[in-house]
């Protein structure tokens, strides 16, 4: 099984600030066929299910605001708030979908400093 | 809007059963891979199974192979989770969540949307 570790477990940033969450696979989710990382992140609220923001590592879902950004490649990714809003709090989660069992990351809950 | 609605969660004795359903709507059910994810009470995200547009290949993970058994039914828009010989620890909500690429041949896609959940309580 891939094994997907988040960092850091709980995050605290002031508004405005930029927050940078990394997410690492015990394995490369890289498929070289299609040149596509298979790395998704959600984020979650409490109380309600998990919203997709990014899929392919790095390509934003439809109607997920631009300060959120995703990047990396083969084993190592990260999830950028470039602009922190009090809106964003929430628990953030990183998934491979590269290989059954899928898996996620344990999550990082994102705070107000 | 898309919309997954899941149904028949509740309180269950340890080895006993239950059927979760997921009722779909507002897109063509038939030409998604459609998946289980659970959340125990205050963790993290675990993947349960998934099963094909047709219904003929179903993934599991390991701990729920040989006691969880995922169906759909495509005339009726629906994707159930018969759950068997439950244990403490299957206690989570339940989320269908449907494979984001239609008409897709594997499914290794991503997860979206999801449904609200439905809570598991495996108990004596």
């Amino acid at each position: 099984d891939i094994v997907m570790t988040q960092s850091p477990d709980s995050l605290a940033v002031s508004l405005g600030e930029r927050a940078t969450i990394n997410c690492k696979s015990s394995q490369s989710v890289f498929y070289s066929s299609n040149n596509k990382n298979y790395l998704a992140w959600f984020q979650q609220k409490p109380g309600q299910p998990p919203k997709l923001l990014i899929y392919w590592a790095s390509t934003r879902d439809s109607g997920v605001p631009d300060r959120f950004s995703g990047s990396g490649s083969g084993t190592d990714f990260t999830l950028t708030i470039s602009s922190l809003q009090a809106e964003d709090v929430a628990v953030y989660y990183c998934q491979q979908y590269y290989s059954t069992p899928y898996t996620f990351g344990q999550g990082t809950k994102l705070e107000i400093k | 809007e898309v919309q997954l609605v899941e149904s028949g969660g509740g309180l269950v004795q340890p080895g006993g059963s239950l059927r979760l359903s997921c009722a779909a709507s507002r897109f063509t059910f038939s030409r998604y891979w459609m998946n289980w994810v659970r959340q125990a009470p205050g963790k993290g995200l675990e993947w349960v199974a998934n099963i094909k547009q047709d219904g003929s290949e179903k993934y599991y993970m390991d701990s729920v192979k040989g006691r969880f058994t995922i169906s759909r039914d495509n005339a009726k828009n629906s994707l159930y989770l018969q759950m068997n010989s439950l244990r403490a620890e299957d206690t989570a909500v339940y989320y269908c969540a449907r494979g984001a690429i239609v008409d897709y041949a594997s499914g290794n896609n991503w997860f979206d949307p999801w449904g609200q959940g439905t809570l598991v309580t495996v108990s004596s």
